[in-house]
């Protein structure tokens, strides 16, 4: 079946850290893939997003590439700050068989960065 | 606001009692979706609303869960029965249409004593 299995947690990092959320994915057909960010006592926000083979998405200086060849989509930032402290979502949707672009999630993975 | 507004925002109910959730989607917005955040089972779908086309329903855990949406816009997600494996947080989320990019609702926290 479709699903999506990222790393889990929690990860701890000192401020100025290099991040790396690794995100793989089962899915028939051509999805597109999220990820999420879930801010302490907030709701869930889209962070990026890609929707075909080797697009990156990108925002606040978070990255990731969406890779066929290894069904992947491995969020990444180069130096992360104490507000970067939340729950990270890979997500994807479009899948052949699915409803027509209900999310499916992965568990989540919370990060946590001193300073 | 211009957001998803969702309520209520906590909710304490006896084990089997009914209740309903409210979701208020974004203006304009055609899909609206409700989804399941639990401790065991993480982000779960429920339900996805289009316009006025019949809901998809596949996500729901059991007949005791139902949802409606109104004029195409305001939606009540009503859980009969409570059971306290129903405790979990309920978001629901809206697009200007399928396949574009959803917004969520800060949830309803729903605790079944």
């Amino acid at each position: 079946g479709n699903s999506v299995t990222q790393m889990e947690g929690p990860v701890t990092l000192s401020e100025e850290a290099f991040l790396t959320i690794n995100c793989t994915y089962t899915a028939t057909g051509y999805p597109s893939l999220f990820w999420y960010v879930q801010y302490p006592g907030e709701g869930l926000q889209l962070l990026l997003k890609a929707t075909k083979a080797d697009d990156k998405g990108s925002n606040k200086g978070f990255e990731a590439t969406y890779r066929k060849e290894t069904t992947s989509f491995h969020l990444e930032k180069g130096s992360v700050q104490v507000s970067d402290s939340a729950v990270y979502f890979c997500a994807l949707s479009g899948v052949d068989g699915g409803s027509q672009g209900n999310l499916i999630f992965g568990k989540g993975t919370k990060l946590s960065v001193k300073p | 606001g211009a957001g998803v507004s969702q309520s209520p925002s906590n909710k304490v109910t006896e084990k089997g009692k009914d209740v309903e959730l409210r979701c208020d989607p974004i203006s304009g917005h055609t899909a609206l979706y409700w989804y399941r955040q639990s401790l065991g089972q993480g982000l779960e779908f429920l339900i996805y609303f289009q316009g006025n086309s019949a809901p998809d329903k596949s996500g729901l855990p059991s007949d005791r869960f139902s949802a409606e949406r109104t004029g195409g816009s305001v939606s009540t997600l009503t859980i009969q029965r409570t059971q306290q494996e129903d405790s979990a947080v309920y978001l629901c989320a809206s697009s200007f249409r399928s396949y574009q990019p959803q917004h969520f609702g800060d949830g309803t926290r729903l605790s079944i004593l």
